[in-house]
């Protein structure tokens, strides 16, 4: 059965510090899809990537990164010089490619908090 | 501002009722998802429907259903609702839902009280 696991339930930093999120996943599929969402204390969620199995490729978005690492299953997510805006709870979520749809898994969430 | 719009924003209601929580997605967004948040089992993808047909479902109880109409708006309904009930439910849409690289886009979601 698939799973995601992000291991830190809470974090907190000083803005302008690095700071990693880390997601450990499990799936028997070799087709499938890891993402990342953002969900602010004002509660609505937003989508930040979604990259598929065959794509290992490392993406830089602005201050946000992200390390695929299939090898040990991971999909790490970077923030760069971290802003108080970054507050927030952030999933990682997986979901096994069918032939119709796909079915999500979420992570716990880890709670980021960027102190000023 | 998504685009995604969720009514109603909150909705209080007893055990045992039927609610009907609504969700109409961007404009040219084929597919609408629906997911639970509630503290206890966190995020939860429920259902997804794509032009009008069921594409997958998740953790979706049987007490709960959902249908998109003809104008990609779709509903989820809920029934004989229970405490456990309660929870935040986003609705959101992406362009097409399949194996393509899509973006999600989010509602603000329907937080639900079974009092």
């Amino acid at each position: 059965a698939q799973k995601v696991t992000q291991a830190q339930t809470e974090i907190s930093v000083v803005e302008k510090e690095d700071v990693t999120l880390d997601c450990v996943y499990e799936t028997r599929d070799t087709t499938y899809y890891l993402f990342w969402y953002k969900q602010p204390p004002s509660g609505e969620l937003v989508f930040l990537i979604r990259r598929n199995s065959f794509d290992e490729q490392n993406e830089i978005s602005g201050r946000y990164s992200w390390n695929f690492q299939k090898s040990t299953s991971s999909f790490n997510f970077t923030i760069t010089a971290s802003q108080v805006v970054d507050s927030a709870v952030y999933f990682c979520a997986l979901s096994e490619a069918g032939n119709y749809g796909q079915n999500f898994v979420f992570g716990p969430g880890t709670r980021l908090s960027v102190l000023p | 501002d998504s685009g995604v719009t969720q009514t109603p924003k909150h909705l209080i209601t007893a055990t045992g009722q039927r609610v009907t929580l609504r969700c109409s997605p961007r404009s040219g967004d084929l597919s609408v998802y629906w997911y639970q948040q509630s503290l206890d089992q966190g995020l939860q993808f429920l259902i997804q429907y794509y032009n009008g047909e069921e594409r997958a479902k998740g953790n979706i109880l049987e007490r709960f259903s959902a249908q998109q109409f003809p104008d990609l708006h779709s509903e989820l309904n809920l029934s004989s609702l229970e405490l456990g009930d309660s929870a935040l439910y986003f609705c959101a849409s992406s362009e097409r839902g399949g194996s393509s690289t899509d973006t999600q886009y989010f509602g603000p979601g329907t937080r639900l009280t079974v009092l």
